[in-house]
């Protein structure tokens, strides 16, 4: 990938266990967002956590950014089947304006 | 609030026709980006368009060019199709200052 790298490739779990997913990125951003993507379809943005913010919450979802490590997490609580899906970590590279997605993590989760 | 609109959504072309992709902005958005996302792939980007104007390019081939119009509004042509240009386009906008990209549902080009 061009910026991001998602972590674990892919991970298998329940329904109702906790999902989470990390991702780590290599310069200086202005926000890092989330999406998730079933297969063959378009993106869909989660959410959206800016450089200044540690912690963020929409939902189920949680997302924390450490940008002394340069690392995000994604956690999804009590998932469901239907949160099967790919997700992706994109970074907006400050200065630059680029912007570049991770290989993302595909979850699985079995009903 | 209306999203961001991508035309066709689906396209099927033979190999060395053209394809010219659409996009329509989020309302006030002034900046266009264009991505590529291969089979099993991760997005890669292509190209963007600030206020009618490039402002990057990513790996887009020489094959493809794209412009963004008065209205904000961007076209994708691609010339001379092959099998590997078979993929997902997405695009996205913004804001150019807030940099909270956007993205459309994408438009699934199928080359045969």
């Amino acid at each position: 990938s061009q910026q991001g790298e998602e972590d674990p490739q892919a991970l298998s779990i329940q329904e109702g266990e906790n999902a989470t997913m990390n991702c780590s990125y290599k310069t200086s951003i202005n926000n890092l967002q989330w999406y998730r993507q079933n297969s063959g379809r378009g993106l869909v943005h989660l959410i959206l956590i800016r450089s200044n913010e540690r912690e963020k919450h929409s939902g189920r979802l949680r997302v924390t950014l450490d940008t002394s490590k340069k690392s995000s997490s994604l956690l999804i609580t009590a998932s469901r089947a239907a949160d099967t899906a790919s997700y992706f970590c994109a970074t907006d590279e400050l200065n630059f304006n680029k912007f570049y997605f991770g290989s993302g993590t595909k979850l699985n989760v079995k009903p | 609030a209306a999203g961001v609109i991508q035309s066709p959504r689906h396209l099927i072309k033979e190999k060395r026709e053209t394809a010219t992709l659409k996009c329509y902005p989020i309302s006030r958005h002034d900046t266009v980006y264009w991505y590529q996302q291969g089979p099993g792939q991760d997005p890669q980007f292509l190209i963007s368009f600030y206020e009618k104007m490039q402002s990057d390019k990513g790996s887009i081939p020489d094959r493809f060019s794209a412009q963004q119009f008065s209205d904000y509004h961007s076209e994708l042509n691609m010339s001379s199709l092959e099998l590997g240009d078979s993929a997902l386009y997405f695009c996205a906008s913004s804001l150019w200052e807030s940099g909270e990209r956007f993205f459309g549902p994408g438009t699934r080009l199928t080359v045969l």
